[in-house]
């Protein structure tokens, strides 16, 4: 099972919006809605910010969203603030039992 | 409060195997599913595969299969991951991370890593 393909950075200056894509293929990403979103700062555990491609852990900030079209999820942050600033990684549902990651993105806050 | 803690750093040899734990508490262990996840120095996160606490069922990822085991013990809450014929490229942190059955990759808690080292 291939990773699923992430833009390797992405950079927005604070107080604007940006958004992650995921794309995956017809057997993963758009055939369940099993997306689930991971933000970790270097040196930490990752932390859940959406699952079910669209739904929030509790505590998690709204200015996370996430949405998906056909084989692509996305992530979107809005009103970026400097402590957004992580390596976000997508991870989806393959079937069988089985869930492949992102290869993920590093968000830099200018 | 849910808390997922791991063993500590090992170093091994290449050809070793290597047992990680992960001992969880705060919830009741056989209603969520567990696992593990890697992260070679300075890459991504890996999905290495995850076990059924209630029945000890396995699924594992096509990349480890033969070479990682799980197991879980219900009586002290502790899960296992034992990787064997390990080589350089096992270099990794390796995490624990607490599932929900129905949807696969919620993965809501994790542990702190456990740094396993594989060098000659």
């Amino acid at each position: 099972q291939s990773a699923l393909t992430q833009p390797a950075s992405v950079s927005e200056s604070p107080g604007q919006s940006i958004t992650i894509s995921c794309t995956g293929t017809s057997s993963d990403v758009g055939s369940y809605n099993l997306v689930s979103w991971y933000q970790q700062h270097p040196g930490k555990a990752p932390k859940l910010m959406i699952y079910e491609v669209s739904k929030r852990p509790s505590g998690v900030s709204n200015r996370f969203s996430g949405s998906k079209s056909g084989n692509t999820a996305s992530l979107t942050i809005s009103g970026l603030q400097a402590e957004d600033e992580a390596d976000y990684y997508c991870c989806s549902y393959v079937g069988s039992s089985t869930v492949v990651f992102g290869g993920g993105t590093k968000l830099t806050v200018l | 409060q849910v808390q997922l803690v791991q063993s500590g750093a090992e170093v091994k040899k290449p050809g070793a195997s290597v047992k990680v734990s992960c001992k969880a508490s705060g919830y009741t262990f056989s209603r969520y599913s567990m696992h593990w996840v890697r992260q070679a120095p300075g890459q991504g996160l890996e999905w290495m595969g995850i076990i059924n606490p209630s029945g000890g069922s396995t699924s594992y990822a096509q990349k480890f299969q033969g070479r990682v085991t799980m197991t879980r013990d219900t009586s002290t809450s502790t899960v296992y991951m034992v990787l064997i014929s390990l080589r350089s490229e096992d270099t990794a942190v390796y995490y624990c991370a607490r599932g929900e059955m129905a949807t696969m990759n919620q993965f809501d808690y994790w542990g702190q890593g456990t740094l396993v080292t594989v060098s000659s």
